[in-house]
């Protein structure tokens, strides 16, 4: 089975911080995407990545920036912390070519203060 | 309009019951359809997955699809409280968004009484 492990599950942080969600996969996939979950917003997708240095916004890129120097790694950057970026951070894979299944990590509960 | 559209429930219903839960869609492009299970306070997991229309069944699940209509929806036979959960629609985009793009509705909730 797929697995995406996302390095943190909690944090906090405070207005103004420099943030990093790390995510790995070890299927050896191409796609991976970063999505929040907000309630009554369910999930928008912020950045995908198709290749190892190839990126594409998604819906909701705005103050998030990504990282992919690596195929099975993804990154996602929050270059100064706000507190509308509190939410449910989820990291998923795609598998490649395909069903077009999106696997989940655990996900990265975010507070910012 | 939105592009994935779920009532958000809750869907009640007691055991052993059949649930039905349904899911309609904006773009026409749009050709892989999912459903995924989300429990409270975990990441969503994926129940299933039907690309042409008409049913697909894995065990007490059956995906039903319906591209003239823009629908799908999920059914569950002889649901069981462990089932109760918020079901996610997902939808891949069309050739303009890109398949790889999967667009989610809100969810509904399911409970199921014992």
């Amino acid at each position: 089975d797929v697995k995406v492990t996302q390095s943190s599950r909690y944090l906090v942080k405070r207005t103004g911080e420099k943030v990093f969600l790390e995510c790995v996969q070890d299927m050896d996939h191409e796609n991976m995407f970063w999505y929040r979950q907000d309630p009554g917003l369910g999930l928008r997708l912020i950045y995908f990545s198709y290749d190892v240095k190839m990126k594409e916004k998604g819906d909701i890129p705005e103050g998030y920036s990504v990282s992919r120097e690596k195929k099975e790694r993804f990154s996602l950057i929050l270059e100064s912390a706000s507190t509308n970026q509190t939410s449910m951070y989820l990291c998923a894979s795609m598998n490649n070519p395909g069903a077009n299944v999106l696997t989940f990590g655990a996900g990265s509960r975010l507070t910012v203060l | 309009q939105k592009e994935v559209e779920q009532n958000s429930g809750p869907l009640s219903v007691p055991e052993g019951a059949i649930a039905s839960l349904n899911c309609t869609y904006s773009d026409r492009g749009s050709q892989s359809f999912f459903w995924y299970r989300q429990y409270s306070g975990k990441s969503p997991e994926l129940i299933m997955f039907i690309y042409s229309n008409g049913d697909k069944e894995d065990g007490r699940f059956t995906a039903q699809l319906n591209k003239a209509s823009q629908y799908v929806s999920l059914l569950i036979r002889d649901s069981q409280p462990s089932d109760s959960a918020t079901y996610l629609c997902a939808v891949s985009g069309g050739m303009n968004t890109g398949f790889q793009k999967l667009v989610f509705g809100t969810g509904t909730r399911l409970l199921v009484s014992p």
